[in-house]
């Protein structure tokens, strides 16, 4: 069965720091891997996405995924973080089909000055 | 373009009663979804809707229902309301035929009283 695990619920880091947020993936065919970020009281916008090809992949506001299909992982990380950064964040996997996807539970980021 | 818009932004009800959410997904989408985002339960899906049809439910009671207009605009109907449906309720919607990702709108703030 599909699964996502997002080990981190939160985590704090200095701004300007680098981030890195981890998912692990389940999935027994090629996974179309997304990440998403949801500011308090809104929706989830899309950051960016995996289907294929390269697997470094760049996204909005600075953010980049590397997928790892020896570690089923799909890290997303950002060198530089800046306080409107502050959010929780959802890696997120779906089938084939693209009708199913499934979210992790998140990880929520805190930013200290 | 405009993107996905979801109305009321904030109802509340209380026991018992009945409560109507509105999606219209972003032009040229056919397919809505709909989650609940429960606190502290992440992202549970509910209902995908496609070309007027439901495709596929998750684990909800049938209390929990809703439809998709030809113009593929959608409803989700909650009937009698239990304190623990208080919620974001999110809706997506995305084109069909190939892996897409979702796109969001902000959410419908249910509170039960």
């Amino acid at each position: 069965a599909q699964s996502v695990t997002q080990p981190d619920i939160h985590i704090t880091v200095s701004e300007g720091a680098s981030l890195e947020l981890r998912c692990n993936y389940s999935y027994g065919a090629t996974p179309y891997l997304f990440w998403y970020v949801q500011s308090p009281g809104q929706g989830l916008q899309l950051l960016l996405k995996y289907f294929s090809g390269d697997t470094l992949v760049q996204g909005i506001k600075g953010f980049e995924a590397e997928f790892k299909r020896s570690q089923s992982s799909f890290n997303l990380r950002k060198p530089s973080v800046h306080w409107s950064d502050a959010a929780e964040y959802f890696c997120a996997v779906t089938n084939t089909g693209g009708f199913k996807t499934i979210f992790g539970a998140g990880t929520r980021l805190f930013v200290k000055a | 373009e405009a993107g996905v818009t979801q109305s009321p932004t904030h109802l509340i009800k209380t026991r018992g009663q009945q409560a109507t959410l509105r999606c219209s997904p972003i032009s040229g989408h056919t397919s809505v979804y709909w989650y609940q985002q429960a606190l502290g339960l992440g992202l549970q899906f509910l209902l995908w809707y496609d070309e007027g049809e439901e495709r596929n439910r998750g684990n909800f009671p049938p209390r929990f229902s809703g439809r998709q207009f030809p113009n593929y605009s959608s409803e989700l109907n909650v009937n009698a309301l239990e304190l623990e449906d208080s919620a974001l309720y999110l809706c997506a919607s995305s084109k069909t035929g190939e892996v897409q990702p979702q796109h969001f709108g902000d959410g419908t703030r249910l509170s039960i009283l």
